[in-house]
């Protein structure tokens, strides 16, 4: 069974950068791309990108000039870096397996930022 | 990117059918068979029902079914049941290996 424990800072500063990690258990690693989704407080959700185990990532182009995702293949762990937030990126954060069909999710970890 | 319309909020009585609409354009629902739909009940992690428009993946109730014409994809819960009330997002790849989720549907079991 497929499973993903994700974890990061939970509370940010203005113009911090938001670091999240996604550990991967179960199943194959290689074979997948692997996501960052968001949900903001009471709205819908938000594909930031995705990352394969060759470390090709591709964004959502309103976020890409901040957004940076990672691969760490031995560990089976990918991560999120988003820099300079701001109020607008409070959200629930979660990791994913692909991004087009996502049927595994990581528990999610909300994200406050606040000064 | 925009994201797909769906309408804000359906309704629905015990035995009914409902359907949620999501509509895009030719660069997205529209271009490709890659329209997914999710089940999100408060607190929790988005569940996937339907993949590649019409597809239901192990675990997914019979009960949903997904279709798609031109650029406007539906879902179709037959014989809604209680625990059915949640939010319904459906998503769909825009091209240049981006994807796109729709604004969300609250569904009411009346």
């Amino acid at each position: 069974q497929v499973q993903l424990q994700q974890w990061g800072a939970g509370l940010l500063k203005p113009s911090e950068t938001l670091s999240l990690t996604c550990a991967v258990y179960g199943g194959s690693f290689s074979g997948y791309y692997w996501s960052w989704i968001r949900q903001p407080p009471g709205k819908g959700l938000e594909w930031i990108g995705e990352i394969n185990h060759s470390g090709s990532a591709n964004y959502n182009p309103s976020l890409k000039s901040r957004v940076t995702i990672s691969i760490d293949t031995p560990n089976n762990q990918f991560s999120l870096r988003l820099s300079s937030v701001t109020a607008a990126d409070t959200a629930v954060y979660y990791c994913a397996r692909d991004s087009a069909a996502t049927e595994y999710w990581g528990q999610g970890t909300l994200v406050t930022v606040s000064s | 990117q925009s994201a797909l319309t769906q309408p804000a909020s359906v309704s629905g009585s015990p035995g009914q059918s409902i359907t949620i609409s999501c509509t895009g354009t030719s660069s997205d629902v529209g271009g490709y068979n890659l329209v997914s739909w999710y089940q999100q009940h408060p607190g929790k992690a988005p569940k996937l029902m339907i993949y590649e428009v019409s597809n239901r993946p192990s675990g997914a109730s019979n009960r949903f079914s997904g279709s798609k014409s031109g650029n406007t994809a539906s879902l179709t819960i037959s014989g809604l049941q209680a625990e059915d009330e949640a939010d319904y997002y459906c998503c769909s790849y825009a091209g240049s290996s981006t994807v796109v989720f729709g604004g969300g549907t609250k569904l009411t079991v009346l």
